[in-house]
């Protein structure tokens, strides 16, 4: 079974432009949650997507938004980029309900001049 | 809420020795635990997660890992450090009201010595 994509992989982006990164989940994955990943902040959880409905929200301002597609692969947008944007974006999916263990993707690693 | 704290942001061991990767948990209800590792320029990969069955939790890689509620613990172990181990390892929990929200701790750099 393929495991999680995330496509790009790297993107450099200035100050003001906004982004959007893919996630393709693993196959029957109706679960995508997205996580921010920098070295003063740690990995910090974004958001969660369940059946195109964004179920759990971190604590992240509204330029951070997500969508899911009927096929579950997911996609997050952030506007206005800034430089503490700049950081790895980690997308995890799973199969939903219960304690059933997430598996993250490669990430796309965000830097922003 | 719950909170993670890893004690210990670099720990370094020798090939053969004991690893031990320390985590303690804060949650106002029964949590789930994991231990995930990653390597660089990779996401994060499983090791063992804790559900509430087995309190001593068996990994890929040979590690392990004890569930203690009495001291709000779940220490990462592996008997014998392998090269390849060499990596950061994080301890995250969440709880059955918090979905796929996963709490992370600030992670521990292990460095394997040969």
């Amino acid at each position: 079974k393929a495991g999680v994509t995330q496509t790009p992989r790297y993107l450099i982006k200035t100050r003001g432009q906004q982004v959007t990164l893919s996630c393709s989940p693993i196959s029957g994955h109706r679960s995508v949650s997205w996580y921010q990943q920098t070295p003063g902040q740690g990995l910090q959880f974004l958001f969660e997507y369940f059946s195109e409905t964004q179920r759990n929200k971190g604590n992240f301002p509204g330029r951070f938004s997500g969508r899911q597609f009927s096929n579950s692969r997911s996609e997050m947008n952030v506007s206005t980029l800034e430089l503490g944007d700049s950081a790895l974006y980690l997308c995890a999916s799973r199969v939903a309900g219960g304690p059933n263990e997430q598996f993250f993707g490669p990430g796309t690693r965000l830097t922003v001049l | 809420a719950q909170s993670v704290t890893q004690l210990g942001s670099h720990v370094s061991v020798s090939e053969g020795a004991l690893v031990l990767l320390r985590c303690n948990y804060s949650s106002s209800v029964p949590p789930y635990l994991f231990w995930y590792v990653q390597y660089p320029n990779q996401g994060l990969q499983l090791l063992l997660k804790y559900t509430s069955a087995a309190t001593l939790v068996k990994g890929i890689n040979g590690f392990e890992a004890e569930f203690k509620k009495s001291e709000t613990s779940f220490h990462l172990t592996k008997p014998s450090a392998h090269m390849s181990d060499a990596a950061e390892y994080f301890c995250a929990v969440s709880t059955e009201t918090s979905g796929s929200r996963l709490t992370f701790g600030e992670g521990t750099q292990l460095t394997v010595n040969p």
